[in-house]
């Protein structure tokens, strides 16, 4: 059974950077599919911020992309997360997920982590 | 960039009875040469992370109940429950990921009448 688990500070400070891991149990990462990252503001919706491939490939959402980085260690089966220079409007539940595969094409986010709250306050 | 708006915003239905959600695309999300629509739907319960419903805007994903069920193509989709019960009360979501960046409907809380 593949399983998300999503790890780091839950408070940071307006203008640092958040750093978050996910950790990957029940499949390596190096076999495949790509791996994101959705956040969830508090009592709103869910946006994707970016997906990486075990290769390193990765894609961002255009609205984050100065401020992210996603990267990969496969060693560790692991993925993390990097958004700098963050503000109150970065607080947000944020979610790790592996976008599905079924017979070579995509269907979604089909497992994800349980999700971590980050407060952006001083 | 796809936007993706869901109606109504909230829904209430009696037990045992239909609920229609709608989601439409502002431009296509069917790739023709696969014949599929990259359209997903998720139901998220209070306190949990969202749960894959529906792919390929038909297709259940393994466990979910067959009340549960999606139509469309193109533009305008549809996740219909054939028979509410009482766990099926959650806010529900379109996703599209036929082209990044990936976006999801605001959602549809859907609550029991």
């Amino acid at each position: 059974q593949v399983q998300l688990q999503e790890s780091g500070p839950g408070l940071v400070k307006p203008s640092e950077t958040l750093s978050l891991t996910c950790a990957v149990s029940g499949y390596s990462i190096s076999s495949g599919y790509y791996w994101g990252w959705i956040r969830q503001p508090p009592g709103k919706g869910l946006d994707w911020i970016g997906s990486i491939y075990h290769s390193g490939t990765t894609y961002y959402n255009p609205s984050l992309k100065s401020r992210v980085t996603i990267s990969v260690d496969t060693s560790k089966n692991q993925f993390s997360l990097k958004l700098s220079s963050v503000t109150a409007a970065d607080t947000a539940v944020y979610y790790c997920a592996r976008r599905g595969m079924v017979r070579g094409d995509i269907k979604g986010f089909d497992y994800w982590g349980q999700g971590t709250l980050v407060i952006v306050s001083s | 960039d796809i936007v993706m708006t869901q109606s109504p915003d909230s829904l209430a239905v009696s037990l045992g009875e239909r609920a229609t959600i709608n989601c439409k695309s502002s431009q296509t999300v069917l790739y023709s040469s696969h014949n599929k629509n990259y359209l997903a739907w998720y139901q998220q319960k209070p306190g949990q992370p969202p749960k894959l419903l529906i792919y390929w805007a038909s297709i259940r994903e393994s466990g979910v109940p067959d009340r549960f069920s999606g139509s469309g193509s193109g533009t305008d989709f549809t996740l219909t429950i054939s028979s509410l019960q009482a766990e099926d009360v959650a806010v529900y979501y379109c996703q599209q990921y036929y082209s990044t960046p990936y976006s999801f409907g605001q959602g549809t809380k859907l609550e029991i009448k």
